[in-house]
């Protein structure tokens, strides 16, 4: 079963907010990834952080890491309405290479 | 290919009959991951290869299910007698290192099956 949990499990903001999506976890981790999923379509990786990193930028998009609290956020800045989509953590079980994923978060940013 | 390939992109399928889904990752990458992903969920983890050993089974949900990966490339995975609770969509991901640590873990878009 999954050991991730997404908060909000929705989201509807206007074009040009700011969105931010955290995520949970239960076990130690190796590094924790976002992907992006469209509707009907595959799993787009956005970003990847380590477990000893605590801050990582790619374009719009910012997440942080914190392991003391197990938990991770992604920001999403100057949102666009290609932006909707459903945003999952992934987090790589330590010494298993499994990918567990959570619920994942349903953006709708409005025109 | 550039990306991780699945194949087929649909498929229905009669209860009773047997399925194979085929998953070409990129070329190159070690590891290889079967996921499941049922409707308005997150990808559940079935099984992983490590080049062509099955390392890990244990998301498998039943003995109807069986991956394979015998040249350490493309990977097959089998439902056999199919059940309607096995309908979802079934991706396939790739990664270039070993057990996918600390490599990015790049999926395809995936194999949807309908058991009617």
């Amino acid at each position: 079963s999954q050991q991730g949990e997404e908060d909000p499990q929705a989201l509807s903001i206007q074009e040009g907010e700011n969105a931010t999506m955290n995520c949970s976890y239960k076990t130690s981790i190796n590094n924790l990834q976002w992907y992006r999923q469209n509707s009907g379509r595959g799993l787009v990786h956005l970003i990847l952080i380590r477990s000893n990193e605590r801050e990582k930028h790619s374009g719009r998009l910012r997440v942080t890491l914190d392991t003391s609290k197990k938990s991770s956020s992604l920001l999403i800045t100057a949102s666009r309405a290609a932006d909707t989509a459903s945003y999952f953590c992934a987090t790589v079980v330590s010494n298993t290479g499994k990918l567990i994923f959570g619920q994942g978060t349903t953006l709708q940013v409005k025109p | 290919g550039a990306g991780v390939s699945q194949s087929p992109r649909y498929k229905v399928a009669k209860r009773g009959q047997d399925v194979a889904l085929r998953c070409d990752p990129i070329s190159g990458h070690v590891s290889l991951f079967w996921y499941q992903q049922a409707l308005g969920q997150g990808p559940e983890f079935l099984t992983y290869f490590q080049n062509e050993a099955q390392l890990d089974k244990s998301g498998l949900p039943s003995d109807r299910f069986f991956a394979e990966r015998p040249e350490g490339s493309v990977s097959t995975l089998k439902i056999q007698r199919t059940q309607q609770e096995d309908s979802a969509v079934y991706l396939c991901a790739s990664s270039l290192g070993d057990r996918g640590r600390g490599n990015t873990i790049y999926f395809g878009e995936g194999s949807w099956l309908t058991v009617v």
